[in-house]
């Protein structure tokens, strides 16, 4: 049972340029969430989504999109990279915010 | 704002002792969660406890909910060296479909 699978893991970007990353769950979950982290900043909501097709913003959406045309998918989209989107990102999915959530093993982006 | 602030940040403890961490919330919530990381992995889910309870324990962990003070606090009672880890608090606010993160404590456990 894979759970939430990420890729990719690693990824280094010239500013300016696009990436997407993937985010695959096996759970049937209906919630999924993207985050990132930052060394003193915790975790920060960046978009989510209660269902296929739909999708909400989070804390800190600028610069990123996202779709959600699976249930078991979940896409983050960087159009034009830069710097400041340095930073760990996490997948997570779970049925509701009511229960646990599982979280993928991080995507390291760097942006230089 | 961010839902959820870990206090302390960082604590240290000798294996065998209690070690304690606090959260702090802003808004009415379905529920709160604690979470632990490892150094370089995805959180892993420890314990949840909902808007009406008190108290819950799992194993060596105990959690409390106070929420006329909108405060949590999760004790790992006699600690061990495969503790150390960061530890997040997250909550399910109420009338909302997010689930927010704090900062996250750093927790130590010196063998």
């Amino acid at each position: 049972n894979a759970g939430v699978t990420q890729t990719p893991k690693f990824r280094v970007l010239k500013t300016g340029q696009s990436m997407t990353l993937l985010c695959a769950q096996d759970m049937n979950h209906e919630y999924m969430y993207w985050y990132r982290q930052d060394p003193g900043m915790g975790l920060r909501l960046i978009h989510y989504s209660v269902g296929e097709g739909t999708t909400a913003k989070g804390e800190v959406p600028d610069g990123y999109n996202v779709s959600r045309l699976k249930k078991q998918n979940f896409l983050l989209g960087l159009e034009s990279a830069a710097p400041s989107q340095t930073s760990v990102y996490f997948c997570a999915s779970s049925y509701s915010n009511r229960v646990e959530a599982f979280f993928g093993q991080g995507t390291r982006l760097t942006v230089v | 704002s961010q839902q959820g602030e870990e206090d302390p940040q960082a604590l240290s403890t000798q294996e065998g002792e209690n070690a304690t961490m606090n959260c702090s919330y802003k808004t009415s919530i379905n529920n709160l969660q604690w979470y632990r990381q490892n150094s370089g992995r995805g959180l892993v889910h420890l314990i949840l406890i909902r808007s009406n309870e008190r108290e819950k324990h799992s194993g060596r962990l105990r959690v409390t909910l106070d929420t006329s003070k909108k405060s949590s606090s999760l004790l790992i009672t006699a600690s061990r060296a495969a503790d150390t880890a960061s530890y997040f608090c997250a909550t399910g606010p109420y009338g909302n479909n997010r689930l927010a993160f704090g900062k996250g404590n750093q927790v130590v456990v010196i063998p």
